[in-house]
C-alpha cells in the first residue's frame, strides 16, 4: 500500500527568508502525481504546487518550488522569500493511477509558522 | 466561478443519531470526494463519486455512505454517531478530463462535526 511521511510536524521560518519542507512516500508504481496542498485557519484547502512522477523536471510556481528525487521517494516543497501569508499546515499527497490507488493519500502534515 | 460549498459548516449531534452533510461541486466537476480530518489521523479519504456512482472507497465502517445527485451535488450521511466521528469533514471536487489522477481537486471549507 502507498504511504507518504512528512516528518516534520512543525517548522519556523524568518519573514523573506526560505523554508524547505519534508516529504518521503512508498509505492510500487511507477506512474503516479504528487501534491502539496495548504491549508489556512480557514480550513479551505487550496493546491500549492503539483509534480507528474514521469517528468523529471521539478515543477515550480512562484516562490514555492519542489526537489522531487524519484529514486529516492522524496518530494520536499522549497518556500522562497516566506511570507505572513504563507503560515498554515502544509499536505504532501500521493495520487496514484491505477483504480486501486487513485485516491489521495495525505501525509499528517507540518504546521508552518512564519515569524516577523 | 463559484467554489466548493460545504453545508453547513458546523454541526453537533448527540451519539446515536445520524447527520446528513452537502457539497456543491464547483460548476461542470462531474467527480466529488469526501475525506474525514482528524488530529489523530489526519485526512483520511472516506470514497469518490462520479456522475451519480461510487468509483473509490476508503476504510470506512458501512455507518458512512454517501450518493452523488445528477447535479453532481453530493451527500454524506453518517449514522448512528459515535464520539469518535467528530472530525471535519471535507469535500472536493474536480473536473474529470485526460488522465484521472493528474485533476486537480479543489476542497471546500469543510463542515465541522461534533458530537457530544
Amino acid at each position: 500500500a502507498q504511504t507518504v511521511t512528512q516528518s516534520q510536524p512543525e517548522m519556523s521560518v524568518q519573514e523573506a527568508e526560505t523554508v524547505t519542507l519534508s516529504c518521503t512516500y512508498d509505492t510500487s508504481e511507477s506512474d503516479y502525481y504528487l501534491f502539496w496542498y495548504k491549508q489556512p485557519p480557514s480550513r479551505q484547502m487550496i493546491l500549492v504546487i503539483r509534480q507528474e512522477a514521469y517528468k523529471q523536471q521539478n515543477a515550480t510556481e512562484n516562490r514555492f518550488s519542489v526537489n522531487f528525487q524519484k529514486a529516492a521517494k522524496s518530494f520536499s516543497l522549497k518556500i522562497s522569500d516566506s511570507q505572513l501569508g504563507d503560515a498554515a499546515m502544509y499536505f504532501c499527497a500521493y495520487r496514484g493511477t491505477t483504480s486501486g490507488t487513485y485516491k489521495y493519500i495525505f501525509g499528517t502534515g507540518t504546521r508552518l509558522k512564519v515569524l516577523a | 466561478k463559484a467554489g466548493v460549498t460545504q453545508t453547513p459548516r458546523y454541526l453537533i449531534k448527540t451519539r446515536g443519531q445520524q447527520v446528513t452533510l452537502s457539497c456543491s461541486p464547483i460548476s461542470g466537476h462531474r467527480s466529488v470526494s469526501w475525506y474525514q480530518q482528524t488530529p489523530g489521523q489526519g485526512l483520511q479519504f472516506l470514497f469518490e463519486y462520479f456522475s451519480e456512482t461510487q468509483r473509490n472507497k476508503g476504510n470506512f465502517p458501512g455507518r458512512f455512505s454517501g450518493r452523488q445527485f445528477s447535479n453532481s451535488r453530493s451527500e454524506m450521511n453518517v449514522s448512528t454517531l459515535e464520539l469518535g466521528d467528530s472530525a471535519l469533514y471535507l469535500c472536493a471536487s474536480s473536473l474529470v478530463s485526460g488522465v484521472l489522477a493528474k485533476n486537480i481537486q479543489y476542497f471546500g471549507a469543510g463542515t465541522r462535526l461534533s458530537v457530544l
